[in-house]
């Protein structure tokens, strides 16, 4: 199957550390991708995990277990820019042909 | 590098009527396109994969003779949503595969409303 799920929406206060999980199924894994994505605008990349372990990159940081079928995206000094969709994708079978989860609403408040 | 330019940005468009949207590769050439919607407040829906020289491939469900997608060239795909309809109103975006360390990079979107 391809589901690939997220919460729904998140609600955090600046200055603080949120974690976005994601869980898909494992067949045919091939990477993970973490995207940001503001309203109406094309989506950023910020991290890709293909083996177990964290990723770090700057106040960005993403974890996987292949194994368990779970990745987690940290954002660490919440700013109020950071409010915001962020959608975790499955590679899977090669090719870069990304499934995209359903996405986490991220809300930063003062 | 590795950008990626979509064009228009915005189109509103009568019923009955054909758009077309395009995406070009600007500094890298891309055998492959992958067209994707995205419905208000959901996530993205891969449409099809456009491949230079070939047929597209569409996803299940996607309906080939109302969503044409040309890639004519390495550089260029185009998406044409014909006898567009208020139901295809949508915002439509394509991506590249540029390798996973460049993360796909996509074009900036179009929002279709059709009236």
């Amino acid at each position: 199957g391809q589901n690939i799920d997220q919460p729904t929406e998140m609600t955090a206060t600046e200055g603080a550390i949120v974690q976005i999980n994601c869980t898909y199924q494992t067949s045919g894994f091939n990477g993970l991708f973490w995207y940001q994505q503001h309203a109406g605008e094309a989506p950023t990349f910020l991290s890709y995990n293909v083996l177990d372990g964290l990723e770090e990159k700057g106040r960005f940081s993403s974890f996987l277990s292949r194994s368990k079928g779970y990745s987690y995206l940290l954002l660490k000094e919440l700013q109020m820019k950071d409010s915001a969709s962020y959608l975790c994708a499955v590679n899977k079978g090669g090719g870069n042909k990304l499934t995209f989860g359903t996405g986490t609403q991220l809300k930063v408040e003062l | 590098g590795a950008v990626v330019s979509q064009h228009p940005s915005w189109v509103i468009c009568k019923s009955g009527t054909s758009v077309k949207i395009e995406c070009r590769s600007l500094d890298f050439q891309a055998t492959t396109m992958f067209w994707y919607r995205q419905f208000p407040k959901q996530s993205l829906m891969l449409m099809a994969t456009s491949n230079e020289g070939s047929k597209a491939t569409y996803e299940q469900g996607v309906e080939k003779d109302k969503f044409l997608i040309n890639h004519a060239s390495l550089t260029l795909s185009t998406l044409t949503v014909t006898s567009a309809h208020p139901e295809d109103s949508s915002f439509y975006i394509c991506s590249a595969p540029t390798g996973p360390a460049r993360g796909n990079p996509f074009g900036s979107g179009t929002q279709l409303s059709v009236l």
